[in-house]
């Protein structure tokens, strides 16, 4: 079945250090991915989404592109904040009325 | 636009108690909702979809008569935690996704922190 894997965290980096955080993905047909994020003590927020081979899905300075080559949608950022800390789930989903399907999530930390 | 909304926040009962926390689409109406349970450190685990105006459909492992959803209409989906004992205490979100336009994305509401003595 669809399955998503992202990398073990936790990440832990400095302030304005470059961020990946990887998310490969096992499905049929053409799924649309998204990168939603979770603050401490509250619910998912979406950061953003492709819903195409090539597409690339940015958000306040993150960005992440969809490569069915590879099958994976990574996210990136160039230059983290503090704020930026929080646990960071990739997903893939259709249009077919069922659940998304998440990762296990990664925990980011950005120290000052 | 897209705002989901959840109530209670949190709450903190008695072991054998209901519970019941309601799920709103705010400013659009969800063709589906769906709840999922979170663990400390964990992932989100699907729990059950529900339909305007029909069953839940609940994934495997977790009991029908012990988390009662309904969804009575396009903005409003209710988990209903029946006689409620510590293992019960999670993190529960509801998400849901718009009639239109999609493209599959779900809105998540702000979770519930359910806390069973």
């Amino acid at each position: 079945g669809d399955s998503v894997t992202q990398m073990e965290g936790p990440v832990t980096l400095s302030e304005e250090a470059f961020l990946t955080i990887n998310c490969t993905y096992t499905a049929t047909g053409y799924p649309s991915l998204f990168w939603y994020v979770q603050y401490p003590g509250e619910g998912l927020q979406l950061l953003l989404k492709a819903t195409k081979a090539d597409d690339k899905g940015s958000n306040k300075g993150f960005e992440a592109t969809y490569r069915k080559e590879t099958t994976s949608f990574h996210l990136e950022k160039g230059s983290v904040q503090v704020s930026d800390s929080a646990v960071y789930f990739c997903a893939l989903g259709n249009q077919a009325g069922t659940a998304l399907i998440f990762g296990k999530g990664t925990t980011l930390s950005v120290s000052s | 636009g897209a705002v989901v909304s959840q109530h209670p926040s949190w709450v903190i009962c008695k072991s054998g108690t209901s519970v019941k926390i309601e799920c709103r689409s705010l400013d659009f109406q969800a063709t589906t909702m769906f709840w999922y349970r979170q663990f400390p450190k964990q992932s989100l685990m699907l729990m059950a979809t529900s339909n305007e105006g029909s069953k839940a459909t609940y994934e495997q492992g977790v009991e029908k008569d012990k988390f009662l959803i309904n969804h009575a209409s396009l903005t409003l989906s209710t988990l209903t935690v029946t006689s409620a004992h510590p293992e019960d205490s999670s993190f529960y979100i509801c998400s849901a996704r718009r009639r239109e336009p999609s493209v599959g994305e779900l809105f998540f509401g702000e979770g519930s922190r359910l806390t069973v003595l």
